[in-house]
C-alpha cells in the first residue's frame, strides 16, 4: 500500500497563477484534510472531507477550494496564488473523525513568488 | 478556546541522554491525545495516543508519554536518545467531537 501520496511535491508560481495539488490514498479512509504547515505556526487545517462528495472549511480556507469528486481523492486548488500561500502542504486521512490516528502524506513545497 | 501548548520551541540533549517534551492542553473534558514526530522533509507520523486507562502510554520508537489530568499535560518521553531522533515533534488533542488540533512543534536537537 502506498498510504497518502501527493503531487506536486514542489511547485513554484508567480502571483495570481492558479494550480491543483492532488492528494490520493489507498487505506479506504472516509476523511481527508488539507494542513499547510508555516515556521512557528504549526499546522493549520485548510479544508477536510468527511466523505465523497463532501467539503467542509477548517481554520484558514480563504484563499482555496477543495473537492471529493472519489472517495480516494482530495484535490486542493489555488485560484489566484499570493506570496501569503507559500507553505509546505500537508494530506492527511483518517478511518474516522475524532481519536484515529491521521495519516500523513511527504508534503507539497510550494513557493509563490 | 481548546488549545494545544508545546512550551518549548527548541529542545538540545546530547545522545543517550534522556528525554522529555512537553504538552498541555486546554479542553472543557479530557480529549483523546496524540504525539506526533515529522522527521525532515516528511510527513508526520503517529508515536502514541491515549484514550483513557492506564496514564502511561507506550509508542513506537522506544517513546512513551504519560497523561496527568491535574496538570493538563501529556508529556513525551525517551529514556535515551539516538540520533535519528533529531526532528520535529507535535502534540494534539481533539474531544469527541471536533477536529484535530496540533500544538506548534517542538524541534529536537541530538548533540553527537
Amino acid at each position: 500500500n502506498a498510504g497518502v501520496t501527493q503531487t506536486p511535491k514542489f511547485r513554484v508560481l508567480k502571483t495570481g497563477q492558479s494550480m491543483t495539488l492532488l492528494c490520493a490514498q489507498d487505506m479506504n479512509h472516509e476523511y481527508m484534510y488539507w494542513y499547510r504547515q508555516d515556521p512557528g505556526m504549526g499546522l493549520r487545517l485548510i479544508h477536510y472531507s468527511v466523505g465523497e462528495g463532501t467539503t467542509a472549511k477548517g481554520e484558514v480556507p480563504d484563499g482555496y477550494n477543495v473537492s471529493r469528486l472519489k472517495k480516494q481523492n482530495f484535490l486542493l486548488g489555488l485560484e489566484s496564488a499570493a506570496p501569503s500561500q507559500t507553505s509546505v502542504y500537508f494530506c492527511a486521512s483518517s478511518k474516522t473523525y475524532t481519536g484515529a490516528e491521521q495519516f500523513f502524506g511527504p508534503g507539497t513545497r510550494l513557493t509563490v513568488l | 478556546a481548546q488549545s494545544v501548548t508545546q512550551p518549548d520551541i527548541h529542545i538540545t540533549v546530547s545522545e543517550g541522554a534522556s528525554l522529555e517534551l512537553r504538552c498541555n492542553y486546554s479542553y472543557g473534558a479530557t480529549p483523546y491525545l496524540f504525539w506526533y514526530v515529522q522527521s525532515p522533509g516528511q510527513g508526520l507520523q503517529l508515536l502514541l495516543k491515549y484514550f483513557s486507562g492506564d496514564t502511561l502510554v507506550q509508542g513506537i520508537k522506544g517513546f512513551e508519554a504519560e497523561f496527568k489530568r491535574s496538570q493538563s499535560s501529556f508529556n513525551l518521553r525517551k529514556p535515551s536518545v539516538h540520533w535519528s531522533d533529531a526532528a520535529e515533534y507535535f502534540c494534539a488533542a481533539s474531544n469527541r467531537d471536533d477536529k484535530i488540533i496540533f500544538g506548534k512543534g517542538t524541534r529536537l536537537h541530538i548533540l553527537p
